[in-house]
């Protein structure tokens, strides 16, 4: 069964760092193309970035409002990826969830909150 | 870049046919998907690949594709199916999301 377990948020300040993880069973993270999107309280969903599969030489894609402050990497030994921010901002604040389409089929996990806030 | 355009309501009398459809360009070559977001809750897949239901999703929920528009379809919608839906495509390799549709079950 295919799951993606993710965790890491929490309450962070401003100009601060965080490391998001998405864990995955069922499948190997290599072999698939695997994305984060973020949710803002009250907002629709928001696609962050995404990590290609190693046949797609392990690319990583970001979304322009993010360009630069975000960083994806994985971790095969661990089937995780990793969602990194720098330079945390209020609008960061939302909902992150990592998605992956296996076997034709789509795959969320059930996110982690992040708040930045003084 | 690619859009997709979603309204942000619907309403629908319990037992009877709720459809909410999506537009976008990018909807003429890739699959559309739509997911269902209860409040609190972490979205769920209804409908993959326009028309499939993944196991667990009841029968009442069927998705259909035509040209640059697809379409969501609760049959009998129930109580239970309040929620946000959320349609999205994946384009150029990145996810693209509509706006969301608030659906009201009264």
């Amino acid at each position: 069964e295919v799951q993606l377990v993710e965790s890491g948020g929490g309450l962070v300040k401003p100009g601060g760092s965080l490391r998001l993880s998405c864990e995955a069973s069922g499948f190997t993270i290599s072999n698939a193309w695997m994305h984060w999107v973020r949710q803002a309280p009250g907002k629709g969903l928001e696609w962050v970035g995404r990590f290609d599969s190693e046949t797609r030489d392990g690319t990583t894609d970001y979304a322009a409002a993010v360009k630069g402050r975000f960083s994806i990497s994985r971790d095969d030994s661990k089937n995780t990826v990793y969602l990194q921010i720098n330079g945390l901002k209020a609008e960061d604040t939302a909902v992150y969830y990592c998605t992956t389409m296996w076997t034709g089929l789509d795959y969320w996990g059930q996110g982690t909150p992040l708040t930045v806030s003084a | 870049s690619y859009e997709l355009t979603q309204p942000s309501s619907e309403s629908v009398s319990p037992g009877q046919t709720a459809r909410i459809t999506c537009s976008g360009d990018v909807l003429a070559k890739k699959y559309g998907r739509w997911l269902r977001q209860k409040p609190g809750q972490a979205p769920v897949l209804v409908i993959f690949k326009d028309t499939e239901r993944p196991s667990g999703i009841p029968e009442r929920f069927s998705g259909s594709s035509s040209g640059t528009t697809v379409t969501l379809t609760i049959s009998g919608a129930q109580f239970e199916d309040e929620a946000d839906y959320y349609c999205y495509s994946a384009a150029d390799d990145n996810l693209i999301f509509g706006g969301g549709t608030k659906l009201t079950v009264l």
